[in-house]
């Protein structure tokens, strides 16, 4: 099936910087989802995004839909020891099929 | 306020054997998906179903793997004839409607002896 490019593919930061990641998709996706998955764990919904040009935040995290609709970033300022984990895009179509970037590894070094 | 509970946590079976892993949605939920998680790498769709349908299983391997999501109870995973190269976790998000996020719970690992 399709999979979204995502990158990067890993990030190793220090303490305090901002981190930015893209998906970037062929087609066109009606909402553009992030989530962060921790090791033994489930992916666990950061952020939705639903239209075109969208800019949502949740704490210290910014996401966007991009205006194309086959891109979405998002972004973590100031980051801390607990954003450590792997992020993923997801975008869904008109056919309620969801698609997955492959990752991005966040490692942050205190 | 139960989130997605899948069981069990984690299956060991023997090359051959039968494994079946459960999936009970976020209350209200209709809709499942199910997908493989290889280690270090990305999610693999298998399949979507609705309550007693299977609305897209383009994902899901054609001989072996079966899924279904009865009027009452659990979405059930279905792998005959279990080989290695089936040791996954495996995820069962539910969404309540179209339109609406997947939300997951912490899958099953399967592992294969």
């Amino acid at each position: 099936g399709q999979q979204l490019n995502q990158s990067p593919q890993s990030m190793f930061i220090q303490e305090g910087e901002d981190v930015s990641m893209n998906c970037t998709s062929s087609s066109i996706f009606n909402t553009w989802l992030w989530y962060k998955q921790e090791p033994g764990e489930g992916p666990v919904l950061l952020i939705a995004l639903y239209k075109a040009g969208e800019l949502t935040s949740n704490g210290r995290l910014t996401a966007q839909f991009g205006i194309t609709r086959k891109d979405s970033f998002l972004n973590i300022s100031a980051s801390i020891p607990s954003d450590v984990g792997i992020y993923f895009c997801a975008g869904r179509n008109t056919g309620n099929q969801f698609y997955f970037g492959t990752g991005t590894s966040l490692t942050v070094i205190p | 306020n139960a989130g997605v509970m899948q069981n069990p946590r984690h299956l060991v079976r023997r090359r051959g054997q039968e494994a079946r892993l459960r999936c009970s949605p976020m209350k209200g939920h209709s809709h499942v998906y199910w997908y493989r998680q290889l280690p270090e790498e990305g999610l693999k769709f298998m399949v979507y179903l609705q309550k007693e349908n299977i609305i897209d299983e383009s994902g899901m391997p054609k001989e072996r793997f079966s899924a279904e999501f009865p009027k009452e109870g659990p979405s059930i995973l279905r792998i005959q004839q279990v080989v290695r190269g089936d040791s996954a976790a495996n995820f069962c998000p539910s969404q309540w409607g179209e339109n609406q996020p997947q939300h997951f719970g912490d899958g099953t690992r399967l592992s294969i002896l």
